[in-house]
C-alpha cells in the first residue's frame, strides 16, 4: 500500500497562474482532506469530502476549489493564485467521520507551493 | 467554538531527559483529542489518540499523554528522549459539531533533542 500520495511535490507559480493538485489514497477511505500549513499556525482546512462526488468547505475555503470525483481521488484547485497561497498543503485521508472514536488520519508528504 | 494551545514553540532537551509537551484545548462537546508528529518534510503521523476510553493513552516510541478534564490539558510525555525523537509535534482536537467536520490543530512544537 502506497497510503497517501500527492503530486507534485514542489511547484513555484506566477500570480494568476492555475494549478491542480492531486492526492491519492488506496485504502480505500471515503473520507478525504486537504489542509495549508504556515509557519506557526499550525494546520488549516481547507475542504473536504465524505464520499465520491461530495465536498464541503472547511476553515479556509477561499481561493480553493476541490473535486472528488472517484472515490480515491480528490482534488484540490487554484483558479488564480495569490502569493497568499504560497504554503505547504497536505492531503490526509480517514475511514471515520471526523470527531468518532474511530477516527485516524492519514496523510501525504505534502506538496511545497510557491506563489511569486 | 474549540481551540487548541500548544506552550512553547521549541523546547529543547538532553539525550535521556523527560519529554514534555504540552496542550490545553478547550471544547463545547466532548472532544476527541491527537497528537501527531511530524518528521522534516514529511506528512504529519498519528502517535496518539484519545477517544474516551481511557484517560491515559499510550502511542507509539514510547509516548503517553493523560487526558485531565478538570485542567483541560492532553500534555504529551516520553520518559527518555531518544535522537530520533527531534520533530514537530502537534495537538489536535477534533468534534462532530451540526454535522461540520471541525478539526483543530494547535500550532506545533518543535522539540530538539541535545546529544
Amino acid at each position: 500500500n502506497a497510503g497517501v500520495t500527492q503530486t507534485p511535490k514542489f511547484r513555484v507559480l506566477k500570480t494568476g497562474q492555475s494549478m491542480t493538485l492531486l492526492c491519492a489514497q488506496d485504502m480505500n477511505h471515503e473520507y478525504m482532506y486537504w489542509y495549508r500549513q504556515d509557519p506557526g499556525m499550525g494546520l488549516r482546512l481547507i475542504h473536504y469530502s465524505v464520499g465520491e462526488g461530495t465536498t464541503a468547505k472547511g476553515e479556509v475555503p477561499d481561493g480553493y476549489n476541490v473535486s472528488r470525483l472517484k472515490k480515491q481521488n480528490f482534488l484540490l484547485g487554484l483558479e488564480s493564485a495569490a502569493p497568499s497561497q504560497t504554503s505547504v498543503y497536505f492531503c490526509a485521508s480517514s475511514y471515520s467521520i471526523l470527531g468518532t472514536a474511530r477516527e485516524t488520519q492519514y496523510f501525504g508528504p505534502g506538496t511545497r507551493l510557491l506563489v511569486l | 467554538a474549540q481551540s487548541v494551545t500548544q506552550l512553547g514553540s521549541h523546547v529543547s532537551v538532553s539525550e535521556g531527559a523527560l519529554v514534555l509537551l504540552r496542550c490545553n484545548y478547550s471544547s463545547s462537546v466532548p472532544p476527541y483529542l491527537f497528537w501527531y508528529v511530524q518528521y522534516p518534510n514529511q506528512g504529519l503521523q498519528l502517535l496518539l489518540k484519545y477517544t474516551s476510553a481511557a484517560t491515559l493513552v499510550k502511542g507509539i516510541n514510547g509516548f503517553e499523554a493523560e487526558f485531565k478534564k478538570s485542567e483541560t490539558s492532553f500534555h504529551l510525555t516520553k520518559p527518555s528522549a531518544h535522537m530520533s525523537d527531534a520533530a514537530e509535534y502537534f495537538c489536535a482536537v477534533t468534534s462532530n459539531s451540526g454535522g461540520y467536520q471541525k478539526v483543530t490543530f494547535g500550532t506545533g512544537t518543535k522539540l530538539q533533542v541535545i546529544p
